[in-house]
């Protein structure tokens, strides 16, 4: 079985300051994982994602996640936040090379202090 | 943009009712996936399609049922609506046997049953 835990439901940062999202998950195969932003009204877009090889994963808008196959860890990291990075976001995990359900995580969602 | 469409965006139904959400895959993609986001949770897997037939469940009653059409459009049905329906419906589509496993989601339909 698999799961996905992610700590905080909400995190407020300042504009320019470090984004750390944490996300843990459990799973018996190895998997594939997943991190996705929802803006307000919108459906799921694909921040990044980890599937084999390099175990830190660049994605879209400065975001960054590593594999810490270890710690069973998924943190989702950017540099500098920016005001319109405000959204929430779901770590996510499924089966290793299977076509199948996405397990999501609860959502954390993210808030910009100006 | 996805280029996974689904219609209509936004519903009112009255308990008992049935409502069918429509949801056309991004081109090239064989497989749909279907999901429930409660207010202020992460998405949960309803079921998913890959050719035409169910292939893969999660955690609903069989008033939930689906279809996908040959050229890959589907339909999430829903029948003797009850409150706790009121949800965003997601739709996902992927391709089986492109390794990645990727699933692209639709804005999704805002169900909303009184």
């Amino acid at each position: 079985a698999q799961s996905v835990t992610q700590l905080g439901s909400h995190v407020s940062v300042s504009e320019g300051a470090l984004v750390l999202l944490r996300c843990n998950y459990s799973s018996s195969v190895p998997p594939y994982l997943f991190w996705y932003v929802q803006y307000p009204n919108q459906g799921l877009q694909l921040l990044l994602k980890y599937t084999t090889g390099a175990t830190l994963v660049k994605g879209i808008n400065g975001f960054e996640a590593e594999f810490k196959k270890s710690e069973t860890s998924f943190h989702l990291t950017k540099p500098s936040a920016h005001m319109s990075d405000a959204a929430e976001y779901f770590c996510a995990v499924t089966p290793y090379s299977s076509a199948s359900k996405i397990i999501f995580g609860s959502g954390t969602r993210l808030s910009i202090r100006p | 943009e996805t280029g996974v469409t689904q219609s209509p965006t936004h519903l009112i139904k009255t308990r008992g009712q049935q409502v069918t959400l429509r949801c056309s895959s991004q081109s090239g993609h064989n497989t749909v996936s279907w999901y429930q986001q409660a207010l202020g949770q992460g998405p949960q897997f309803i079921f998913q399609y890959y050719r035409e037939e169910e292939n893969g469940r999660g955690n609903f009653p069989p008033r939930f049922s689906g279809l996908q059409f040959p050229n890959y459009s589907s339909e999430l049905n829903v029948n003797a609506l009850e409150l706790d329906d009121s949800a965003l419906y997601l739709c996902a589509s992927s391709l089986v046997g492109d390794g990645e496993n990727i699933q692209y989601f639709g804005a999704g339909t805002r169900l909303s049953v009184l």
